[in-house]
């Protein structure tokens, strides 16, 4: 099972907005609507961001957004804040049941 | 307060093996399935392995089949991954973690593992 595609990097100012895409197949992004992305700070397990490709898990920003065209999720991230800088990693179901993710974006704000 | 905690990890000679532990409290754990993530220095999250509620029901990455076992003990709320046949390329932080579907989300995690295989 091949990785998901991400961008390696990418960057925004305080406050403004920011989006990550993550490419698969209709195998995995395209045929289920199990798509979750991960927010990863330098030596810290990730935390669960968005599940299921849109719902956000109690205690999580409104700030952060999912959606899905085709074989591609994409994270969005509004009001960029300096906490916000970390990696990202958006991971989906597969049709081999199993679970296969992105290779990682780092967010930067600058 | 959920709290996941991996143990067991290492050093560990190429062919050897390891059995990481992963202690969970404050949740039902036997109503979840759990899996395991692992991580190698300065690269991505790498899916390892699942194993349903009940334990009847185990999932594993390409890579981890027939060298890696998921294994759960629902008297003992832990997790389990046995390692065998190690490689150098194997060496990760593994973390576990509880899904709230069959195979994910991950919604909480442990704080993660080292493993390293080298001689």
């Amino acid at each position: 099972q091949s990785a998901l595609t991400q961008p390696a990097s990418v960057s925004g100012s305080p406050g403004q907005s920011i989006t990550i895409s993550c490419t698969g197949t209709s195998s995995d992004v395209g045929g289920y609507n199990y798509v979750s992305w991960y927010q990863q700070h330098p030596g810290k397990a990730p935390k669960l961001m968005i599940y299921d490709v849109s719902n956000r898990p109690s205690g999580v920003s409104n700030r952060f957004s999912g959606s899905k065209s085709g074989n591609t999720a994409s994270l969005t991230i509004s009001g960029l804040q300096a906490d916000d800088e970390a990696d990202y990693y958006c991971s989906s179901y597969t049709s081999s049941t199993t679970l296969v993710f992105g290779g990682g974006t780092k967010l930067t704000v600058l | 307060e959920v709290q996941l905690l991996e143990s067991g990890g290492g050093l560990v000679q190429p062919g050897g093996s390891l059995r990481l532990s992963c202690a969970a409290s404050g949740f039902t754990f036997s109503r979840f399935a759990m899996g395991w993530v692992r991580q190698a220095p300065g690269k991505g999250l790498e899916w390892v392995s699942v194993i349903s509620d009940s334990g009847r029901n185990t999932y594993y990455a390409d890579s981890m089949k027939g060298r890696f076992t998921i294994s759960r003990d629902n008297s003992k709320n832990t997790l389990y991954l046995q390692m065998n046949s190690l490689r150098a390329e194997d060496t990760a932080v593994y973390y576990c973690g509880r899904a709230q579907g069959r195979v994910d989300p991950f919604d909480y995690w442990g704080q993660g593992t080292l493993v390293t295989v080298s001689s």
